[in-house]
């Protein structure tokens, strides 16, 4: 059974870092690509990053870019979202999901249940 | 970027009426690349459909997808009441990938 499990979140200032995780299972990590999508409270979704299975080409959403750097440790199986220079619109819950194949599709069949990002002073 | 634009916000219907969602893109998507997701309260969203038309694995046959263009179509024939959910269109054609805002189907 494929599980995906977010932690990391929590409270940060605006102006501060935070790195989630997302423990994955249940399937060959290194062969998938793997996203982050986020939604804000009450809001809908919004990718945020996508890194390839084994080339780990990466891809990022122009709101985060320079700010958010996604990667992976294939040996852990753990998909990582390095947060930096954090703002208050960046608060969402933060979602990591499996992309079908290692390339990229670009679309989900996996998700997580969701890491908290609250950014306020 | 390709911006998705969902209609109606909400959709309230009864169990057994049939659901017609729309989603209608700035540009011309190649239906190899385009899904719908469904996302109840306090759930994580669920695949229905990619490339279109195709079922993800273990939807029900009442969901099917369609369009082509810049207009895309997600129908539930019959609505069950687990159906009573929120749900998200997604174009992959691009690197930037992006949602729609969002229908809800809510109970009448």
């Amino acid at each position: 059974e494929v599980q995906l499990l977010e932690s990391g979140g929590g409270l940060v200032q605006p102006g501060g870092s935070l790195r989630l995780s997302c423990a994955a299972s249940g399937f060959i990590f290194s062969n998938y690509a793997m996203t982050w999508v986020r939604q804000a409270p009450g809001q809908g979704l919004e990718w945020v990053a996508a890194i390839k299975g084994t080339a780990g080409n990466t891809y990022y959403a122009d709101s985060v870019k320079g700010r958010f750097t996604i990667s992976r440790d294939n040996s852990k199986s753990t998909l990582y979202l390095q947060m930096n220079s954090l703002r208050a619109e960046d608060t969402a819950l933060y979602f990591c999901a499996k992309d079908p194949i290692s390339t990229w599709a670009g679309y989900f069949d996996y998700w997580g249940q969701g890491s908290l990002v609250i950014v306020s002073s | 970027e390709i911006v998705l634009t969902q209609s109606p916000g909400t959709l309230s219907l009864s169990p057994g009426e049939r659901a017609t969602l729309s989603c209608r893109a700035s540009q011309s998507v190649d239906t190899t690349y385009f899904a719908w997701y469904q996302q109840t309260p306090g759930q994580s969203p669920r695949l229905l459909i990619y490339g279109t038309s195709s079922r993800a694995t273990g939807i029900p046959d009442r969901f099917s997808g369609s369009g082509s263009g810049t207009d895309f179509t997600l129908t539930v024939s019959r609505l069950e009441p687990e159906d009573f959910a929120v749900y998200y269109c997604q174009q992959y054609a691009s690197p930037v990938l992006s949602f729609g805002g969002g229908t809800k189907v809510e109970i009448k």
